[in-house]
């Protein structure tokens, strides 16, 4: 029943470092989002994509990077990774838009430290 | 303004308690509408979809007013498990992207 992984749980990486964040989807959907979740912010969108090949900045871009090569894979990048990038790395996917009331559904999650 | 707004709680009542939480919008061009759950150390999951003629799921209850721009959300009896982030969720004008609230904490207790 598993339906959006997330290559790790638990990531700890020193400042500088380039990371990836891995995303697959097994339900074929369109689009696909990365957020991150602090305590009192909430959910904040960093990147998503509609299609392949395909990306949108979200809310929080600035020192992120995504790619999207196939449908089922997003992936999320930091080039230079500093302190302010600890955080809750969240990947969603969703059907198409034009059915509004489509069910998006969440990765595990993936606690990154950067140290 | 924020587009999705929640009082963060925590909301903290006793088993079987009847609890309500509310939520306004700013975008007047939102088509969709949801509560989700999250669990704590957990990823968020759709709890239901809140239709403009309101739905029920059980204990459950949403409603929605688009000419206040309020949606709300009705636990009857709670249940321990009810426990968790309330995440209002509302589609923000851009087909298939979702604008989160920050959540609303509910805390059942014996």
């Amino acid at each position: 029943d598993v339906k959006v992984t997330q290559s790790s749980r638990y990531l700890v990486k020193r400042t500088g470092e380039k990371v990836f964040l891995e995303c697959v989807q097994d339900m074929d959907h369109e689009n696909m989002f990365w957020y991150r979740q602090d305590p009192g912010l909430g959910l904040r969108l960093i990147y998503f994509s509609y299609d392949v090949k395909m990306k949108e900045k979200g809310d929080i871009p600035e020192g992120y990077s995504v790619s999207r090569e196939k449908k089922e894979r997003f992936s999320l990048i930091l080039e230079s990774a500093s302190t302010n990038q600890t955080s809750m790395y969240l990947c969603a996917s969703r059907g198409p838009g034009q059915f509004i009331y489509n069910e998006q559904f969440f990765g595990p999650g993936t606690r990154l430290t950067v140290l | 303004r924020k587009e999705v707004e929640q009082d963060p709680g925590p909301f903290n009542v006793p088993e079987g308690a009847t609890v309500a939480f509310n939520c306004t919008y700013s975008n007047s061009a939102s088509q969709s509408f949801f509560w989700y759950r999250q669990d704590c150390r957990k990823e968020p999951k759709l709890l239901m979809s809140v239709y403009s003629s309101g739905n029920e799921d059980g204990r459950f209850t949403a409603q929605l007013n688009r000419a206040s721009q309020y949606i709300s959300l009705l636990i009857r009896d709670s249940k321990l498990s009810d426990s968790a982030t309330y995440l209002c969720v509302v589609n923000g004008g851009t087909a298939s992207k979702l604008t989160f609230g920050t959540g609303t904490r509910l805390q059942v207790t014996l």
